[in-house]
């Protein structure tokens, strides 16, 4: 069955630290992932997407995050966080045709100390 | 910005009354979705289209319906409103990028009590 699973619920980081969120996929194809960043009370907004070529995909607002086949992982992460980092990250697996559906996992909720 | 708009943004409604949620887009894409947030569960995908008066359901249609009888809206219906389906809703198009990324509207909370 196809799933998705972010393994952290919360994660707490202080201000200026380095960030790791994880991904682990489980779908038949190659799939294409996309991770989303949501703020309390907004839509989702994408920050980055992997299809195809580099593993290695960078994203809006100073993410990247990279595509581990032999792991089935697609993990975010940013060098150095900012207060305005706190939010909660969805990870989301699609379909490459059809009807290009998403799958998400059940999001990270990111803490920042200042 | 994907031109896309939500209506209404919050509803408080009664228990086995009907609700219509509205999602509207400016940019002709083919594809929407609806979607519903809840805490623990993530985005959970309830109905789709794929074009006009084409539709299908996702993992958690139950209670719900809905219609697109033009290219710019999509409507959700629930029929008989439950306390259970108190919950955020987001619409959802498919974009033309390169990995087929969905773009979201602002969402619309709605309480039934």
């Amino acid at each position: 069955a196809q799933s998705v699973t972010q393994p952290d619920i919360h994660i707490t980081v202080s201000e200026g630290a380095s960030l790791e969120l994880r991904c682990n996929y489980s779908y038949g194809a190659t799939p294409y992932l996309f991770w989303y960043v949501q703020s309390p009370g907004q839509g989702l907004q994408l920050l980055l997407k992997y299809f195809s070529g580099d593993t290695l995909v960078q994203g809006i607002k100073g993410f990247e995050a990279e595509f581990k086949r032999s792991q089935s992982s697609f993990n975010l992460r940013k060098p150095s966080v900012h207060w305005s980092d706190a939010a909660e990250y969805f990870c989301a697996v699609g379909a490459a045709s059809g009807t290009y559906k998403y799958i998400f996992g059940t999001g990270t909720r990111l803490k920042v100390l200042a | 910005d994907a031109g896309i708009t939500q209506s209404p943004r919050h509803k408080v409604t009664e228990t086995g009354t009907p609700v219509t949620l509205r999602c509207h887009q400016t940019e002709n894409h083919r594809y929407m979705y609806w979607y519903r947030q809840d805490p623990g569960h993530g985005l959970r995908l309830i109905h789709y289209s794929y074009g006009v008066k084409d539709t299908d359901k996702g993992e958690v249609s139950d209670g719900y319906s809905v219609s697109r009888s033009k290219t710019e809206d999509f409507l959700l219906t629930l029929e008989s409103a439950t306390s259970s389906q108190t919950s955020v809703y987001f619409c959802a198009i498919r974009g033309s990028g390169e990995a087929y990324e969905q773009y979201f509207g602002p969402g619309t909370r709605l309480t039934v009590t």
